[in-house]
């Protein structure tokens, strides 16, 4: 099977722009979510989507967004772009079964560079 | 409030030798912890997973131990290779929920 995807790899914008990232989970898999890197806060949550429903949120600022397509691909979208929001980006996916956890498989990620 | 801590940010250990690595949680909802890999501009892989119904998950050279009552847990790598050199995560989540908080993380060594 192939894995997680995710495009672009990289990225570079200026402060004030908005930002759209794609992903394609494993086939099969429904859950996508999506994760923010950084050095200072590590490894965060930003939010689950599930048969194109948000099911989890984070505690990021409403300018940070998704949406899951039927077929699960998942965006996310970031507006009003601030310094603070360069970071790793990653999406991992999940079979996710109703009612339990499951592993999560993520992707490589996108590498967004504001400045 | 971190949630999961890896109060150990880096460990070295020879070739051959047990690694330890240890993660502590403060909630008592957490019910699904993992281990993962991380090797740098890459995304975590995932190692293995423990219930906390189990108090140990063993595959091939990784083992976890689950400790409820001290809210600890534990990967060992056995016998450890220079491969094994990255950064490791644990995470947790509970039960109906996808959503995994991490710990800080651990880098290992493996000198040859």
């Amino acid at each position: 099977k192939a894995g997680v995807t995710q495009t672009p790899r990289y990225l570079i914008k200026t402060r004030g722009q908005q930002v759209t990232l794609s992903c394609s989970p494993i086939s099969g898999h429904r859950s996508v979510s999506w994760y923010q890197q950084t050095p200072g806060q590590g490894l965060q949550f930003l939010f689950e989507y599930f048969s194109e429903t948000q099911r989890n949120k984070g505690n990021f600022p409403g300018r940070f967004s998704g949406r899951q397509f039927s077929n699960s691909r998942s965006e996310m979208n970031v507006s009003t772009l601030e310094l603070g929001d360069s970071a790793l980006y990653l999406c991992a996916s999940s079979p996710r079964t109703s009612g339990r956890s499951n592993e999560q498989f993520f992707g490589p990620g996108t590498r967004l560079t504001v400045l | 409030d971190q949630q999961v801590k890896q109060n150990s940010p880096s460990l070295s250990v020879q070739e051959g030798r047990i690694s330890i690595l240890n993660c502590d949680y403060t909630n008592s909802m957490f019910d699904y912890f993992l281990w993962y890999k991380k090797y740098p501009a890459e995304g975590p892989t995932f190692l293995i997973s423990i219930s906390s119904i189990k108090d140990k998950n063993e595959d091939g050279r990784f083992t976890v131990f689950l400790n409820k009552s001290a809210k600890h847990l534990s990967l060992h790598i056995v016998p450890s290779q220079p491969g094994d050199s990255a950064v490791y995560f644990c995470a947790a989540s509970h039960h109906a929920g996808n959503m995994l908080t991490f710990g800080g993380g651990t880098r290992l060594m493996v000198k040859p």
